[in-house]
């Protein structure tokens, strides 16, 4: 059973188009979080969610829009995608927002052409 | 500004020879720091969580350890299987739950 799943793994796509990822978990957890990581491997988050509620939104463009449907949930919508934007995305989860042991999926590469 | 600085940056060892990685930090206020394994391909897999100075957490050939300004990540007699990316995060405290990340030591051991 994958406790933090995203689709898709990876992603091509030009520039100017949208697009969306998806994130689920299993693990009944009550804080779900977006990071970006780039070619030089470096994890900074974007977005934290607890319970369907925002609670950090970093320094992102507002391009970047994350929806949290229900607590299992959340998904990370992106316009007008630019060369930029090509990184590896993950989400992750934790059991709540002070107890931060977070599990993360595997990622989704975003390359953007 | 919470920072988070790991050395070295890269590290090759030969199976069985112990090494240490180090993880220094300025935070205001640690809630946390937290060691990470990444493989090629693969998200972040959670290794420990250490709370206050003087604290030490085990795992199979990994140790960790903590004191008010750095954490060391002891290798003892690695084998290629260990082979990986290792993150150091902390957790300061705050309002919200924020992993501040470091750049990660890529450590390869070989036969």
């Amino acid at each position: 059973d994958t406790a933090v799943s995203q689709t898709p793994k990876y992603l091509v796509t030009q520039m100017g188009n949208d697009k969306s990822i998806k994130c689920e978990q299993n693990l009944g957890h009550d804080t779900m979080y977006w990071y970006k990581q780039d070619s030089k491997k470096f994890l900074k988050i974007m977005f934290s969610y607890n319970n369907k509620e925002l609670i950090i939104n970093e320094t992102v463009p507002n391009r970047f829009s994350p929806k949290s449907p229900d607590k299992a949930h959340l998904n990370l919508h992106i316009n007008s995608l630019e060369l930029g934007d090509s990184a590896v995305y993950f989400c992750a989860s934790s059991p709540g927002d002070r107890n931060t042991e977070a599990f993360f999926g595997q990622g989704t590469r975003l390359t953007v052409v | 500004e919470d920072q988070v600085t790991q050395s070295p940056e890269a590290l090759r060892l030969q199976e069985g020879e112990s090494s240490s990685l180090n993880c220094s930090y300025t935070v205001s206020g640690l809630r946390g720091l937290f060691w990470y394994r990444q493989d090629p391909g693969k998200g972040p897999e959670f290794l420990f969580t250490l709370y206050s100075a003087g604290e030490e957490k085990e795992k199979e050939r990994l140790k960790a350890t903590l004191t008010k300004k750095e954490s060391f990540l002891h290798i003892t007699a690695p084998k290629p299987e260990d082979s990986a990316t290792y993150l150091c995060a902390v957790l300061h405290t705050g309002t919200a739950s924020k992993l501040t990340f470091g750049t990660g030591t890529r450590l390869q051991v070989t036969l």
